[in-house]
């Protein structure tokens, strides 16, 4: 079964940096993948979804990569603000339905 | 606009008794519902999902079952609680359309079992 891996581990990073989030993935390559942001207590909201046939998405501060041979994600915010701090989840298709798997996301913490 | 609402927003139920929590949905139609839990620390697994009215699927055997009585209404229940049920209940819609569709979820429902 498909399986994704998230760095466990706080991210923590000084403000104005940029901050880079990993999402790694087994198995089959999924057709698309997503970025959400949870806030403590919250639900996760989205953020970008990148097709497999793209390389990378923007949208303002965020940027995502995907690479289908690497079976790799990564997410990057620039010019980080401690408004940024929250966790990432990175979700892929499971099936039909829309149906998602996510993982356990990585926590970051922009200090100013 | 779409807006998704789920309550109550904290729980604490004993042992034994049974469960309702309900989400609603406005400002769509026909959308996919799905009903999550997460652990501490943990990702999002997907407990059930309707992609109709009365049309459930479960994707983990368990101690709940969902219901769909209404095209925007999605109802999570147990008749009678276990300790194992505790936890951050989250529902989600997404568009009915294809499978490139984002999901948008409620705020959540955090469920404490005594």
């Amino acid at each position: 079964s498909q399986k994704i891996e998230q760095n466990s581990e706080a991210l923590n990073i000084q403000e104005g940096k940029t901050a880079t989030l990993t999402c790694n993935y087994t198995n089959y390559s999924p057709a698309y993948l997503q970025w959400y942001r949870q806030d403590p207590g919250r639900g996760p909201v989205f953020l970008l979804l990148i097709r497999e046939n793209e390389k990378e998405k923007r949208k303002e501060r965020l940027k995502v990569t995907f690479d289908t041979t690497l079976k790799q994600s990564l997410f990057h915010i620039t010019a980080s603000q401690p408004a940024d701090s929250a966790t990432y989840l990175c979700a892929l298709l499971s099936g039909g339905y829309n149906k998602l798997i996510f993982g356990a996301g990585t926590r970051l913490a922009v200090h100013p | 606009s779409q807006t998704i609402h789920q309550w109550p927003a904290t729980l604490v139920q004993p042992v034994g008794s049974p469960l309702s929590l309900e989400c609603t949905v406005e400002g769509t139609s026909n959308p996919n519902l799905y009903w999550y839990r997460q652990a501490a620390g943990r990702g999002l697994q997907l407990l059930f999902y309707s992609v109709g009215i009365g049309q459930i699927s479960s994707e983990v055997p368990q101690n709940l079952s969902a219901s769909r009585p209404q095209d925007r209404q999605f109802i999570l229940s147990s008749k009678k609680l276990l300790l194992s049920d505790s936890g951050f209940y989250l529902c989600a819609w997404s568009a009915g359309l294809n499978s490139n569709q984002p999901q948008h979820f409620g705020d959540g429902t955090r469920l404490s079992i005594l």
